[in-house]
């Protein structure tokens, strides 16, 4: 199985700040097959990049994603409250698919 | 608009089974594979059992293959998780997704989730 390790594991930023979380595959991915997304505090994740840099549907501009091979990062421009989440990576590249353990953002 | 409501949890002795249910709507749901993913208290997200568009293929990890089965009627737009022989590890909220990109699968809607605890 492709185990995604991913870093930090919280992150304290302050509002307008920008934040960058770093996903590390096993094995070699393509682009195609790492995806990020956002569980809020008591919610259900939701999707927020697919395919490493493409947004889902109506998220915000400031998040973005990047990378290639076996290193792929997500990134908020500029945090502001309503980002305190939970954030994971996955991979769709082989089966069983898999989840980084989360990254876990509050505020200052 | 999307939406994807479980039920069916609850709580369950160790060796029992249960059967999750899950009814879309908003979409066509003959055009899409299923997933569920479930989330143990305070854990991390865990892929569980996935099936395509007609049901003709399913995909389990090794963590529940043999146990739990995955179904779908595509008349009344409703997907199944039947879990046998639960174990206490089994405990978590199992959510309902929709599959996009099935070569490079993601999940784009999820549904609120159901707990299922597995006690004695």
């Amino acid at each position: 199985a492709i185990v995604l390790n991913q870093s930090p594991s919280s992150i304290i930023a302050s509002q307008g700040e920008k934040v960058t979380i770093t996903c590390r595959a096993s094995s070699s991915i393509s682009s195609n097959y790492l995806h990020w997304y956002q569980q809020k505090p008591g919610a259900f994740p939701k999707l927020v990049i697919y395919s490493t840099s493409y947004r889902a549907s109506g998220v915000p501009s400031r998040f973005s994603g990047s990378g290639s091979g076996t290193s792929y990062s997500f990134t908020i421009s500029r945090v502001e409250a309503e980002d305190v989440a939970t954030y994971y990576c996955q991979q769709g590249s082989s089966n069983p698919y898999t989840f980084g353990a989360g990254t876990k953002l509050e505020l200052k | 608009e999307v939406q994807l409501v479980e039920s069916g949890g609850g709580l369950v002795q160790p060796g029992r089974s249960l059967k999750l249910s899950c009814v879309a709507s908003g979409f066509t749901f003959n055009n899409y594979w299923m997933t569920w993913i479930r989330q143990a208290p305070g854990k991390g997200l865990e892929w569980v059992a996935s099936i395509t568009n007609t049901g003709g293929s399913t995909y389990y990890p090794d963590s529940v293959k043999g146990r739990f089965t995955i179904s779908r009627d595509n008349a009344k737009s409703t997907l199944y998780l039947q879990m046998n022989s639960l174990r206490s590890e089994d405990t978590a909220t199992y959510y309902c997704t929709r599959v996009r990109g099935n070569n490079y699968p993601y999940f784009d809607y999820w549904g609120q989730g159901v707990m299922v605890t597995v006690s004695s």
